[in-house]
């Protein structure tokens, strides 16, 4: 199975700032990336698929990039809205599998 | 527009089985791969399996293989997930998605249900 490496875990910011997630996988997925979004208490979102195509009314302050193994998911100014948890997960090949989360949090 | 809505939450024992519906509407339901996601509390995102609903085939996350049994019934658009001999580690909110239409993008999520919370205790 691919495992996913997301990082960090956790991470406080303050509205405005710039932040990014990495997800790094065990072998190469070939963009095979995507990027969801969970508040608390809600189902996931989709935000980005294919590494870097953003899902249909997802603010342009997110951006994604990647190739290969690593892949990145940036909020370029932070809005109180973004708050949530970001998972990343490979749909390269089945099992699909996650990265653990990354919790946003007000600092 | 795609909604996908799940049955109730269960409250099971220890050893029983559960039973999750996720009813599609919104789309051509046999056109897409259906997944169950699972999510224990405070814990991140595990996939179990998806079914073909066309097919009806099936594919399962190795742990849950010979304890959890994808089907579907295209007639009513609805897709169901049996998980057996629970314990209280399968505490979870349970969630039915939608993949994508091909292999290529077949695990590529894109509506997600409301999510079932299901709880072992004895």
């Amino acid at each position: 199975d691919i495992q996913m490496t997301q990082s960090p875990s956790s991470l406080s910011a303050s509205v405005g700032d710039r932040v990014t997630i990495t997800c790094r996988a065990s072998q190469g997925i070939s963009n095979s990336l995507a990027w969801y979004q969970q508040k608390r208490g809600q189902a996931p979102k989709l935000l980005v698929s294919a590494a870097s195509r953003l899902e249909r009314g997802v603010p342009s302050r997110f951006s994604a990039r990647g190739s290969g193994t690593d892949y990145t998911l940036t909020i370029s100014s932070l809005q109180p809205e973004d708050f949530a948890t970001y998972h990343c997960q490979q749909y390269y090949g089945p099992p699909q599998t996650f990265g653990q989360g990354t919790k946003v949090e007000m600092k | 527009q795609v909604h996908l809505v799940q049955s109730g939450a269960e409250v099971k024992e220890p050893g029983a089985s559960v039973k999750v519906s996720c009813k599609a509407s919104g789309y051509t339901f046999v056109n897409y791969y259906l997944h169950w996601v699972r999510q224990a509390p405070g814990q991140g995102l595990e996939w179990v399996g998806w079914i073909i609903p066309n097919t009806g085939a099936t594919y399962y996350a190795r742990k849950f293989q010979g304890r959890v049994t994808m089907t579907r019934d295209t007639s009513i658009t609805t897709a169901y997930m049996d998980l057996s001999r629970l314990t209280s580690d399968d505490t979870a909110v349970y969630y039915c998605t939608r993949g994508g239409g091909s292999i290529t993008s077949a695990g590529l999520l894109d509506y997600w249900g409301q999510g079932t919370l299901v709880t072992v205790s004895s």
